[in-house]
Parts: structure tokens; sequence; C-alpha cells
């Protein structure tokens, strides 16, 4: 069975700090996809990233970036330099090739000013 | 570029009544899928479509729960004798064909049932 966790539930950050979101998934398929949403307060889910599973490149989009580990079964999403509008859930899913997201139960980010 | 949309945003109903949600997908998106998220949770997967085809259906759709997609534009998700535990957000996202592809999330129905 699919499965993916992120132990935080939430995390409170000053301003400016950097903070890692942890993402552990479990699967039993060789080709698999990970992903990344924000839920910000409005509500609606917004892409932030995809990874498939042959491809263990880190990857940086500004102050945003990703760290897959198959060895780890980790997918961790860091933001530097924090900002108060980066206060949202945050969610990791992970699908096979029907696309059928399995979704983490996500971690809420407050970011202080 | 328009999004995916859903209407209504919002529904409040009484126990019992029949309630229908309409989705309306990215319009080159050949796959449409439902999610439920309740609060503190994470989305759900229901059920997807693969143009009009129905061809995953969760066990949490119950037999009171019925989708379609009847020329594989937009969807609608219908649940009949609403009980209070139906009370959710139901989320509709669209991606092209392949399982590899993005997802596109609308902006949800939250559903209330007093």
């Amino acid at each position: 069975a699919q499965k993916v966790t992120q132990a935080q539930t939430e995390i409170s950050v000053v301003e400016k700090e950097d903070v890692t979101l942890d993402c552990v998934y479990e699967t039993r398929d060789t080709t698999y996809y990970l992903f990344w949403y924000k839920q910000p307060p409005s509500g609606e889910l917004v892409f932030l990233i995809r990874r498939n599973s042959f491809d263990e490149q880190n990857e940086i989009s500004g102050r945003y970036s990703w760290n897959f580990q198959k060895s780890t079964s980790s997918f961790n999403f860091t933001i530097t330099a924090s900002q108060v509008v980066d206060s949202a859930v945050y969610f990791c899913a992970l699908s096979s090739n029907t696309g059928k997201l399995i979704f983490g139960q996500g971690t809420t980010l407050q970011v202080k000013p | 570029d328009t999004g995916v949309s859903q209407d209504p945003r919002h529904k409040i109903t009484k126990r019992g009544q029949n309630v229908t949600f309409r989705c309306d997908p990215i319009s080159e998106h050949n796959r449409l899928y439902w999610y439920r998220q309740t609060l503190g949770q994470g989305p759900e997967f229901l059920t997807y479509f693969q143009n009009e085809a129905q061809l995953e259906k969760s066990r949490l759709l119950s037999d009171r729960f019925s989708a379609e997609r009847p020329k594989g534009s937009f969807s609608t998700l219908e649940i009949q004798r609403t009980e209070q535990g139906d009370s959710a957000m139901y989320l509709c996202a669209s991606s092209r064909l392949t399982g590899s592809e993005s997802q596109y999330f609308g902006p949800g129905t939250r559903l209330t049932v007093l």
C-alpha cells in the first residue's frame, strides 16, 4: 500500500528563518511521482513541484528547494529566508501511473513577522 | 488560460437532502479527479475519469455518491440523502492524460450538512 507521512503537524518560525518540511513515503512501485502542494488560508491547493522516481536531482526554485533521497524514501522541502506569505498548510503527495494522489496529513507552517 | 472551476463554492443543506456539485476542468485536460478533505486532514481520493470513462472509485464513495462526466468535459458529483458526516471540502482536479502529469486543483466546494 502507498503511504505518505508528514510527521511535523505544525511549525512556527520567525520571518527570515530557514525551515524544512519533512516527507517520508512508502510504495512498492518502481515508478512513482512525488509532489508538494501549498494550501493557503483561502483553501485552494497550489501545485509547487513534481518529481519522478528516476530523478533524484535536487531542485531549487527561488527560495524553495527540494531534497529527494530514495535511500531514505524522503522528499523534503526547504524554504529559505521564510516570509509571512509562506504561512500555509503544505502537503506532500505520492502517485503511481493512475495519477491518484495519496496525500500526507499536512504540515501547518506559521511564519511570524 | 483558465484554471479549474467549481460550483457552488459553498453549500449548506439539511440532512437527508440531495446535493450536486459541478467541476469544469482545464480545457485540454483529459483526466478529472474528485477528492474530499475534512478539517485538519489531507485530501482523500474519491474517483477519477479519463475523458468520459470513470476508471476508479474509492471505497469512500458509498452508494449515496455518484459522479459523471457526460461528454468528457465538466463533471458532476451528487450526494443523495446527505448525512452530517458528509460535511467536508470537495475538491476537483484535472491533468493531462498520463498519470505522471501534475494535477491542478479548483477552489473546492465546502459542504455543510445540518
